[in-house]
């Protein structure tokens, strides 16, 4: 079974510069998450979506940060313009439920780079 | 609100020696707990879990008992192995926004 896909692994841009993530989930999982991993610190969640119904953006900075999931699939995550405190690793993962006894599967990540 | 405290590291042992990470948690709510685990590289994978009170989650020889009483999720290992290094989460999900709330790491380092 093919596990959640991130792309690009990879991506430094200078500030102000706009910048999309992609990510693709387990076959099957309504349930997609995007976190945000700082250098030393463990996951926070940005944002949760069921289906293609965002459900729990409160923690995502709506000024700059915007996401979508089109067809309740894959998903975008867009930075827009980029500062130097974006700087960090954006994890995807998906699960087949929701509720908290659920195992959530993580892609590898997007580590973004801010010049 | 919920909240994970892990032991800071690095924790660097020998090859065969005796792991424990050390895990407490806050929580409103009745979590169920994880420890999650990142080698170099790759993305975080789960180790194991538990759901309940006493509750014990094993995995790869790993294991951790859910001790409601001291509101801990403890990480053990008899015999580490070099393959072992790496950084372990300990997490909890309430079932509240389905959200998993982490610590922030403790990284492994194992030599022979």
């Amino acid at each position: 079974e093919a596990g959640v896909v991130q792309s690009p692994r990879y991506k430094i841009i200078e500030k102000k510069q706009p910048v999309a993530f992609w990510c693709n989930p387990i076959s099957g999982h309504n349930t997609l998450y995007w976190y945000l991993q700082n250098l030393g610190q463990g996951p926070e969640l940005l944002i949760r979506y069921e289906n293609e119904e965002a459900v729990d953006d409160s923690q995502l900075p709506k000024d700059r940060f915007s996401a979508e999931r089109l067809k309740g699939v894959d998903s975008t995550l867009k930075i827009q313009p980029a500062e130097l405190g974006d700087s960090a690793v954006y994890l995807c993962a998906s699960s087949a439920g929701r509720g908290r006894e659920n195992e959530q599967f993580f892609g590898p990540g997007t580590r973004l780079t801010v010049l | 609100g919920n909240s994970v405290t892990q032991m800071e590291g690095p924790v660097t042992l020998s090859e065969e020696a005796f792991l424990t990470i050390n895990c407490t948690y806050t929580a409103t709510g009745y979590p169920s707990l994880f420890w999650y685990v990142q080698y170099p590289g790759e993305g975080l994978q789960l180790l194991l879990k538990a759901t309940k009170a006493d509750d014990k989650g094993s995995n790869k020889g790993f294991e951790a008992t859910y001790r409601k009483e001291t509101t801990s999720f403890h990480l053990e290992k008899g015999s580490v192995q070099v393959s072992d290094s790496a950084v372990y989460f300990c997490a909890l999900n309430t079932g509240t926004a389905s959200k998993l709330t982490f610590g922030t790491g403790t990284r492994l380092q194992v030599t022979l």
